[in-house]
């Protein structure tokens, strides 16, 4: 059975950082582009980012570039989201996702948490 | 640029039908098959329910359809049940925005 499980949210400052993780089993991670989606309180998904198989190619949305970092350790079946000055308007439940194909996003994590806030 | 459009809401009783619709461009919808659509409840995260327009994956209730016109995918839910109400995400291959801005289904 697929288990994608992000961990790493929590209560940040404006300006700092924070690292998700996803620990993903049940399948041939290397083998899948792996996706983050975020979802802010009350409002819809915005696909943020993802990473090929590989890892050799990655693609952001405009708002998170230059400060969101996405990689992944195949060794370690675990997608990463390094996020660095961070704004309040970045304040979501972050969601990993595995792509089967063309966003065909067929399985999730539980999601986690980030708060943005002084 | 804009994301899929979709309505905010959308509602029926139980056992109708209801049709959500999902409008994108030439760029997105419209180019290409690869539309999916998404169920998500409160507190939950997202499920797939549809992919390619029109396939279902496994265990998913062949009440859920999924069809296509040009630029507009199509997601409709038929003999509507208490536990479809929900928000309801277009998604599509193609466009710099990949979801649509989600649907709140209400059963009456």
């Amino acid at each position: 059975e697929v288990h994608l499980v992000e961990s790493g949210g929590g209560l940040v400052q404006p300006g700092g950082s924070l690292r998700l993780s996803c620990a993903a089993s049940g399948f041939n991670f290397n083998i899948y582009w792996m996706t983050w989606v975020r979802q802010a309180p009350g409002k819809g998904l915005e696909w943020v980012a993802h990473i090929k198989p590989d890892g050799s190619e990655e693609r952001c949305i405009d708002s998170v570039k230059g400060r969101f970092s996405i990689s992944r350790d195949n060794a370690k079946n675990s997608l990463y989201l390094q996020m660095n000055s961070l704004r309040a308007e970045d304040t979501a439940v972050y969601y990993c996702a595995r792509d089967g194909g063309f966003y065909k996003f067929d399985s999730w994590g539980q999601g986690t948490l980030v708060t943005v806030s002084s | 640029q804009s994301a899929l459009t979709q309505p905010p809401s959308a509602s029926g009783s139980p056992g109708q039908s209801v049709t959500i619709s999902c409008t994108g461009t030439s760029s997105d919808v419209g180019a290409y098959n690869y539309v999916s659509w998404y169920q998500q409840h409160p507190g939950k995260a997202p499920k797939l329910i549809i992919y390619e327009v029109t396939t279902r994956p496994s265990g998913v209730p062949d009440r859920f359809s999924g069809s296509k016109s040009g630029n507009t995918a199509s997601l409709t839910v038929s003999g509507l049940q208490a536990e479809d109400e929900a928000d309801y995400y277009c998604c599509s291959f193609g466009g710099s925005k990949v979801f649509g801005g989600g649907t709140k289904l209400t059963v009456l």
